[in-house]
C-alpha cells in the first residue's frame, strides 16, 4: 500500500526557513525513475508545483521559486525533504507531496499525501 | 512557462447530466495532460493521464480527450460524489508541471 505523509511546522514567522518532510511507504525512493514532487495550494486557490526529485537524484524547481527552494532525499529513511527560505505570508498554503506515476517520463501524480497547512504569520 | 486555462471556472449541473470541462495549453503539449479531482479538505486524485488513459480504479463515466493545445474531461452521467473541483495539469514541459486554475462542479 502506497502512502505519503507530510510533516513540519504549522506556523512559521516571516523571513524564517520552512523545512517539510515527506515520509513514504509502499515503494522505494531508489526504484528506477521513481520521483516525488512537492505541490502547494493557498487557501481557496489553485495547485502550484514546487519541485521534484528522482531516484537518480535529478532535481527540478519552479521557475519563480527556484532561488528559495531546495529538495533532497534520504533513501534509507524513505524521506523527501523540502526547504523554502525567506517565508512570506503569501506562502501560506497546504503543502502536498506526491508520487510520480512509475515508468513515465512525464510527471503524473498518482499518490498524494494528506497535505499539511503551513501558516506564515508573525 | 506553459500556461493552462480551464473553462468554465464553475459549472452547475444535476445528477445524471453529461458535463464537459475544457483545458487549453498556451503551446502544444502533445498528449501529456492529466486531470485531477479534488474534494474540500482532501488531496487531489488522479483521474486521467496521457490525455485519455483512465487511472486504475476510476469509474468509466470519466473520459478524457484531446491533443496539442485543446483537451476535454467528460463525465458521462454525473453522480452525487462527482461534485468537486477539477484541475488539468500539463506534464510535457517540466519544470514546471503547470496546473490549470480549476473548475468547480456544483449541484444545480
Amino acid at each position: 500500500q502506497v502512502t505519503l505523509k507530510e510533516s513540519g511546522p504549522v506556523l512559521v514567522k516571516p523571513t524564517e526557513t520552512l523545512t517539510l518532510t515527506c515520509t513514504v511507504s509502499g515503494f522505494s525512493l531508489s526504484n528506477a525513475r521513481m520521483g516525488v514532487s512537492w505541490i502547494r495550494q493557498p487557501p481557496g486557490k489553485a495547485l502550484e508545483w514546487l519541485a521534484h526529485i528522482f531516484s537518480n537524484d535529478e532535481k527540478s524547481y519552479s521557475t519563480s521559486l527556484k532561488s528559495r527552494l531546495t529538495i533532497s532525499k534520504d533513501t534509507s529513511k524513505s524521506q523527501v525533504v523540502l526547504t523554502m527560505t525567506n517565508m512570506d505570508p503569501v506562502d501560506t498554503a497546504t503543502y502536498y507531496c506526491a508520487r510520480h506515476k512509475p515508468w513515465f517520463r512525464e510527471c503524473y501524480f498518482d499518490y498524494w499525501g494528506q497535505g499539511t497547512l503551513v501558516t506564515v504569520s508573525s | 512557462d506553459i500556461q493552462m486555462t480551464q473553462s468554465p471556472s464553475s459549472v452547475s449541473a444535476s445528477v445524471g447530466d453529461r458535463v464537459t470541462i475544457t483545458c487549453r495549453a498556451s503551446q502544444g503539449i502533445s498528449s501529456w495532460l492529466a486531470w485531477y479531482q479534488q474534494k474540500p479538505g482532501k488531496a487531489p486524485k488522479l483521474l486521467i493521464y496521457a490525455a485519455s488513459s483512465l487511472q486504475s480504479g476510476v469509474p468509466s463515466r470519466f473520459s478524457g480527450s484531446g491533443s496539442g493545445t485543446d483537451f476535454t474531461l467528460t463525465i458521462s452521467s454525473l453522480q452525487p460524489e462527482d461534485f468537486a473541483t477539477y484541475y488539468c495539469q500539463q506534464a510535457n514541459s517540466f519544470p514546471p508541471n503547470t496546473f490549470g486554475q480549476g473548475t468547480k462542479l456544483e449541484i444545480k
